[in-house]
Protein backbone atom coordinates (compact mmCIF):
# COMPACT_ATOMS: atom_id res chain seq x y z
CA UNK A 1 0.00 0.00 0.00
CA UNK A 2 0.92 3.75 -0.71
CA UNK A 3 2.55 5.53 2.53
CA UNK A 4 1.67 8.52 4.25
CA UNK A 5 2.34 11.09 1.62
CA UNK A 6 4.02 14.86 2.45
CA UNK A 7 4.71 18.05 1.13
CA UNK A 8 6.60 19.81 0.33
CA UNK A 9 10.22 18.08 1.16
CA UNK A 10 11.83 20.93 2.46
CA UNK A 11 10.55 24.75 3.22
CA UNK A 12 12.97 27.76 4.07
CA UNK A 13 10.89 31.00 4.61
CA UNK A 14 11.47 34.30 7.05
CA UNK A 15 10.46 34.69 10.15
CA UNK A 16 6.72 36.35 10.07
CA UNK A 17 6.15 34.92 6.85
CA UNK A 18 3.39 32.56 6.78
CA UNK A 19 3.77 28.31 5.57
CA UNK A 20 1.05 25.45 5.06
CA UNK A 21 2.51 21.64 5.15
CA UNK A 22 0.10 18.96 3.07
CA UNK A 23 -0.33 15.50 3.98
CA UNK A 24 -2.39 12.64 2.89
CA UNK A 25 -3.29 9.76 5.10
CA UNK A 26 -2.70 6.00 4.07
CA UNK A 27 -6.39 5.50 2.15
CA UNK A 28 -8.78 4.08 5.17
CA UNK A 29 -6.75 5.27 8.07
CA UNK A 30 -9.31 7.37 9.94
CA UNK A 31 -7.05 8.88 12.62
CA UNK A 32 -4.34 11.83 11.55
CA UNK A 33 -1.82 13.02 13.35
CA UNK A 34 0.23 16.17 13.02
CA UNK A 35 3.82 16.02 15.14
CA UNK A 36 7.29 18.84 15.17
CA UNK A 37 9.99 17.29 15.50
CA UNK A 38 13.01 19.76 16.70
CA UNK A 39 16.51 18.60 15.64
CA UNK A 40 17.83 16.18 18.79
CA UNK A 41 14.27 16.00 20.43
CA UNK A 42 12.09 13.03 19.85
CA UNK A 43 8.13 13.80 17.78
CA UNK A 44 5.82 15.77 19.52
CA UNK A 45 2.31 15.66 19.40
CA UNK A 46 0.74 18.84 17.89
CA UNK A 47 -2.72 17.42 16.92
CA UNK A 48 -4.60 14.66 16.08
CA UNK A 49 -7.66 13.91 13.89
CA UNK A 50 -10.29 11.36 13.98
CA UNK A 51 -12.07 11.04 10.48
CA UNK A 52 -12.26 15.31 10.05
CA UNK A 53 -12.58 15.96 13.30
CA UNK A 54 -10.26 17.01 16.16
CA UNK A 55 -9.51 14.78 18.97
CA UNK A 56 -6.64 16.28 20.56
CA UNK A 57 -4.60 19.98 19.67
CA UNK A 58 -3.75 20.44 23.18
CA UNK A 59 0.20 20.85 22.30
CA UNK A 60 -0.74 23.27 19.25
CA UNK A 61 0.52 26.68 19.62
CA UNK A 62 -3.15 28.11 18.47
CA UNK A 63 -2.04 31.67 18.45
CA UNK A 64 0.41 30.90 14.90
CA UNK A 65 -0.72 27.09 14.23
CA UNK A 66 -4.12 25.84 12.58
CA UNK A 67 -4.61 22.72 11.08
CA UNK A 68 -7.72 21.29 9.29
CA UNK A 69 -8.83 18.07 7.50
CA UNK A 70 -11.16 18.37 5.15
CA UNK A 71 -13.64 15.73 4.08
CA UNK A 72 -12.06 13.26 6.76
CA UNK A 73 -8.84 12.89 4.12
CA UNK A 74 -6.16 15.59 3.11
CA UNK A 75 -4.66 17.41 5.86
CA UNK A 76 -3.32 20.72 5.80
CA UNK A 77 -1.02 22.74 8.94
CA UNK A 78 -0.21 26.32 8.69
CA UNK A 79 1.64 28.12 10.44
CA UNK A 80 1.25 31.94 10.29
CA UNK A 81 3.61 34.17 10.99
CA UNK A 82 6.52 31.60 11.65
CA UNK A 83 8.90 32.71 14.27
CA UNK A 84 12.92 31.13 14.36
CA UNK A 85 11.83 28.25 16.67
CA UNK A 86 9.62 26.88 14.54
CA UNK A 87 12.31 24.97 12.57
CA UNK A 88 11.57 21.90 12.93
CA UNK A 89 10.50 18.65 10.50
CA UNK A 90 6.73 18.28 10.46
CA UNK A 91 5.63 14.38 10.75
CA UNK A 92 2.42 13.45 9.63
CA UNK A 93 1.51 9.97 10.49
CA UNK A 94 -2.02 8.11 9.76
CA UNK A 95 -3.63 5.09 11.50
CA UNK A 96 -6.38 2.85 10.53
CA UNK A 97 -7.77 4.19 14.26
CA UNK A 98 -7.02 5.91 17.32
CA UNK A 99 -4.01 3.30 18.35
CA UNK A 100 -0.62 3.18 18.21
CA UNK A 101 -1.03 -0.14 16.14
CA UNK A 102 0.28 0.34 12.54
CA UNK A 103 1.00 4.28 12.75
CA UNK A 104 2.83 4.82 9.69
CA UNK A 105 5.02 8.38 9.49
CA UNK A 106 5.54 10.17 6.37
CA UNK A 107 9.13 11.42 5.38
CA UNK A 108 8.21 14.76 7.14
CA UNK A 109 8.13 18.40 6.17
CA UNK A 110 11.78 20.26 7.00
CA UNK A 111 11.14 23.77 7.80
CA UNK A 112 14.00 26.65 8.08
CA UNK A 113 13.02 29.81 8.91
CA UNK A 114 15.62 32.17 8.28
CA UNK B 1 2.92 16.21 31.59
CA UNK B 2 4.70 12.88 30.91
CA UNK B 3 8.22 12.41 30.33
CA UNK B 4 10.62 10.25 29.16
CA UNK B 5 14.61 9.80 29.61
CA UNK B 6 16.42 7.93 27.10
CA UNK B 7 19.85 6.83 27.57
CA UNK B 8 22.58 6.49 26.17
CA UNK B 9 22.49 9.93 24.45
CA UNK B 10 24.46 8.28 21.56
CA UNK B 11 26.46 5.16 20.86
CA UNK B 12 29.34 3.83 18.91
CA UNK B 13 29.99 0.71 18.45
CA UNK B 14 32.18 -1.65 16.37
CA UNK B 15 29.81 -4.05 13.64
CA UNK B 16 29.06 -7.73 15.33
CA UNK B 17 28.74 -6.08 18.98
CA UNK B 18 25.63 -5.98 21.16
CA UNK B 19 23.76 -2.91 22.20
CA UNK B 20 21.51 -1.95 25.07
CA UNK B 21 19.50 1.14 25.80
CA UNK B 22 16.70 2.15 27.47
CA UNK B 23 14.24 4.46 28.85
CA UNK B 24 12.59 5.37 31.74
CA UNK B 25 9.97 7.92 33.12
CA UNK B 26 8.51 9.20 36.38
CA UNK B 27 5.20 8.56 34.91
CA UNK B 28 3.11 4.89 34.35
CA UNK B 29 2.57 3.98 30.53
CA UNK B 30 0.12 1.32 28.96
CA UNK B 31 2.01 0.62 26.45
CA UNK B 32 5.91 1.09 25.53
CA UNK B 33 7.30 1.38 21.43
CA UNK B 34 10.52 1.10 20.31
CA UNK B 35 11.05 3.42 16.75
CA UNK B 36 13.53 3.66 14.34
CA UNK B 37 14.57 6.49 12.63
CA UNK B 38 16.69 6.93 9.32
CA UNK B 39 17.80 10.11 8.38
CA UNK B 40 15.36 12.25 6.02
CA UNK B 41 12.44 9.36 6.95
CA UNK B 42 9.81 9.28 9.46
CA UNK B 43 10.13 6.92 12.61
CA UNK B 44 9.43 3.10 11.46
CA UNK B 45 7.96 1.13 14.30
CA UNK B 46 10.64 -1.66 15.59
CA UNK B 47 9.11 -3.38 18.42
CA UNK B 48 5.48 -2.69 20.59
CA UNK B 49 4.61 -3.89 23.99
CA UNK B 50 1.47 -4.17 25.88
CA UNK B 51 1.89 -5.26 29.76
CA UNK B 52 4.05 -5.17 32.22
CA UNK B 53 7.58 -8.00 31.95
CA UNK B 54 6.65 -8.30 28.49
CA UNK B 55 9.74 -9.31 26.48
CA UNK B 56 9.16 -9.84 22.80
CA UNK B 57 11.62 -10.11 20.04
CA UNK B 58 11.96 -8.66 16.36
CA UNK B 59 15.00 -10.44 15.11
CA UNK B 60 17.99 -9.51 16.33
CA UNK B 61 15.51 -6.66 18.44
CA UNK B 62 14.51 -7.43 21.84
CA UNK B 63 11.95 -5.38 24.08
CA UNK B 64 10.66 -5.24 27.46
CA UNK B 65 8.48 -3.66 29.30
CA UNK B 66 9.20 -3.01 32.86
CA UNK B 67 7.60 -4.42 35.65
CA UNK B 68 6.88 -0.89 37.17
CA UNK B 69 5.50 0.37 33.54
CA UNK B 70 8.10 3.18 34.34
CA UNK B 71 10.55 2.01 31.75
CA UNK B 72 11.68 0.02 29.04
CA UNK B 73 14.70 -1.13 26.89
CA UNK B 74 15.67 -2.26 23.92
CA UNK B 75 18.96 -4.68 22.64
CA UNK B 76 20.15 -5.20 19.10
CA UNK B 77 22.19 -8.22 19.24
CA UNK B 78 24.86 -8.90 16.58
CA UNK B 79 25.00 -5.27 14.95
CA UNK B 80 25.06 -4.35 11.46
CA UNK B 81 25.95 -1.63 9.50
CA UNK B 82 22.23 -0.82 8.76
CA UNK B 83 21.35 -0.62 12.36
CA UNK B 84 22.99 2.95 12.30
CA UNK B 85 20.00 5.10 12.67
CA UNK B 86 17.96 6.69 15.85
CA UNK B 87 15.91 4.73 18.08
CA UNK B 88 12.96 6.41 19.93
CA UNK B 89 11.19 4.98 22.41
CA UNK B 90 7.70 5.87 23.21
CA UNK B 91 5.41 5.43 25.81
CA UNK B 92 1.49 5.38 25.30
CA UNK B 93 -0.39 7.22 28.25
CA UNK B 94 -4.13 6.03 26.78
CA UNK B 95 -4.73 5.94 22.92
CA UNK B 96 -4.34 9.48 22.35
CA UNK B 97 -1.20 10.22 23.96
CA UNK B 98 2.26 9.20 23.23
CA UNK B 99 5.32 10.88 23.93
CA UNK B 100 8.64 10.58 22.48
CA UNK B 101 12.49 10.13 24.17
CA UNK B 102 14.64 12.00 23.02
CA UNK B 103 16.48 9.40 21.13
CA UNK B 104 19.77 7.45 20.84
CA UNK B 105 22.02 7.69 17.89
CA UNK B 106 23.78 4.64 17.02
CA UNK B 107 27.06 4.82 14.60
CA UNK B 108 28.42 1.35 13.32
CA UNK B 109 31.65 0.95 12.62
CA UNK B 110 32.12 -1.53 9.62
Amino acid sequence: EAGVAQSPRYKIIEKRQSVAFWCNPISGHATLYWYQQILGQGPKLLIQFQNNGVVDDSQLPKDRFSAERLKGVDSTLKIQPAKLEDSAVYLCASSHRASYYGYTFGSGTRLTVV
Amino acid sequence: GQQLNQSPQSMFIQEGEDVSMNCTSSSIFNTWLWYKQDPGEGPVLLIALYKAGELTSNGRLTAQFGITRKDSFLNISASIPSDVGIYFCAGLYNNNDMRFGAGTRLTVKP
